[in-house]
């Protein structure tokens, strides 16, 4: 069974910090895809990456970076410089064989002026 | 280009209700998935439609379903409704269904706020 966790339920910062957001995933598959989405109040998720199984590559896009590491099983994401319009809702998920998303829970961030 | 668009936004039901949601997909987008998303649960799939015809199906019971028309626009319905339904319900689309070439990207709308009471 595929499962994700993240463990950090909320997070507050203050603006130009950084800021790691956890994603730890569990999966039988040798091949996976795993994504992170955004959710902004208006609700839509909003896409930000998608990961290989076979790309440990990490990967750096503006302020958002993120650090996937198959040993550990993990693939966090890091604002640099946080900004009020950074805050919204995170949401990790891999992807199952039948092309449906299994979701965390979401770590909902909190940027401060 | 248009978006994924989701309607009624919002709707209120009373228990034993059904209600029908809609999703009208990005132009040439062909696969549509629905999505519930709870405070207590999370988001959890619905299911996905491709081409017309269901895909793949989360673990739902049979009060929800769904169908998909020819212009890929999407419809699912909730019958008999009960409190633990209130939920946003969230409609996705992607260019094509998984396998070679797909991404997976899922490009979301905003949302159907079901309230039932």
């Amino acid at each position: 069974a595929q499962k994700v966790t993240q463990a950090q339920t909320e997070i507050s910062v203050v603006e130009k910090e950084d800021v790691t957001l956890d994603c730890v995933y569990e999966t039988r598959d040798t091949t996976y895809y795993l994504f992170w989405y955004k959710q902004p109040p208006s609700g839509e998720l909003v896409f930000l990456i998608r990961r290989n199984s076979f790309d440990e590559q990490n990967e750096i896009s503006g302020r958002y970076s993120w650090n996937f590491q198959k040993s550990t099983s993990s693939f966090n994401f890091t604002i640099t410089a946080s900004q009020v319009v950074d805050s919204a809702v995170y949401f990790c998920a891999l992807r199952d064989p039948g092309y449906a998303l299994n979701f965390g829970k979401g770590t909902s961030l909190l940027v401060t002026p | 280009k248009a978006g994924v668009t989701q309607t009624p936004r919002y709707l209120i039901k009373t228990r034993g209700q059904q209600v029908t949601l809609s999703c009208s997909p990005i132009s040439g987008h062909r696969s549509v998935s629905w999505y519930q998303q709870t405070p207590g649960q999370g988001l959890q799939f619905l299911f996905e439609y491709f081409s017309e015809t269901q895909r793949n199906k989360g673990n739902f019971p049979g009060r929800f379903s769904g169908r998909q028309f020819s212009n890929s626009r999407s419809e699912m319905n909730v019958s008999t409704l009960e409190l633990g339904d209130s939920a946003l319900y969230l409609c996705a689309s992607s260019l094509t269904t998984g396998g070679a070439g797909n991404t997976g990207e899922l490009f979301f709308g905003e949302g159907s706020r079901l309230t039932v009471l």
